[in-house]
């Protein structure tokens, strides 16, 4: 199976910081990458598609890019509604696997 | 809109099997797929597997193989997933989703399964 390694595993940051979360694949998955942020008991929810598509109703302020087996979701500006865990999920290769996620806090 | 809702929480025996259910609205389920989730609290997700509506073809993931079977009923537009010989190892919340545009785009909202004698 695909591994996928995140970091960092926890981030503080301030509203209004640019955030930047990192997604490593231990192998080519062809910008087959999604971006899930999960709140405390609540279902995943998609951010990013393939890489760098924005789920219709997510605010631009969410960003993917990434090729090959790096990839980063980025937050231009952050907002207190944003903290949350976020995952990546690669679905190139059978099965699909998940990184073990950032969390992400308020500073 | 697409919905998902799934069944409620389950406390089940060591041993014994449940059954979840995953019922669908506001899309075209018969020419779908959903996957099944499985996340221990505090932890990351794993992908139990997916079914395509149209025909019950399955795929799982090899580590779920003989724990998880997936199965939908078409006329309730409603998926489910029996998981057998239960262990504490299972206890966790399953989630369901679909999606058009990715896999795992629109998510249920999950069911926790706790597994106790």
């Amino acid at each position: 199976d695909i591994q996928m390694t995140q970091s960092p595993s926890v981030l503080s940051a301030s509203v209004g910081d640019r955030v930047t979360l990192n997604c490593k694949a231990s192998q080519n998955i062809n910008k087959y990458l999604n971006w899930y942020q999960q709140k405390l008991g609540e279902a995943p929810k998609l951010l990013i598609y393939n890489t760098n598509n924005l789920q219709t109703g997510i605010p631009s302020r969410f960003s993917g890019s990434g090729s090959g087996t790096d990839y980063t979701l980025t937050i231009s500006s952050l907002q207190p509604e944003d903290v949350a865990t976020y995952f990546c999920f690669q679905h190139n290769s059978w099965p699909g696997t998940f990184g073990a996620g950032t969390k992400l806090e308020l500073k | 809109q697409v919905k998902l809702q799934q069944s409620g929480a389950e406390l089940v025996k060591p041993g014994a099997s449940v059954k979840l259910s995953c019922k669908t609205s506001g899309y075209t389920f018969s020419t779908s797929y959903m996957s099944w989730f499985k996340q221990i609290p505090g932890q990351s997700i794993e992908w139990i597997g997916m079914i395509y509506a149209g025909d019950g073809g399955t795929g799982y993931n090899q580590k779920f193989k003989g724990k998880a079977t997936l199965t939908v009923d078409t006329s309730s537009s409603t998926a489910y997933m029996d998981l057998s010989s239960l262990t504490t190892e299972d206890s966790a919340v399953y989630f369901c989703a679909t999606g058009a545009i990715t896999i795992a785009a629109i998510w249920g909202q999950g069911v926790m399964v706790t597994v106790s004698s």
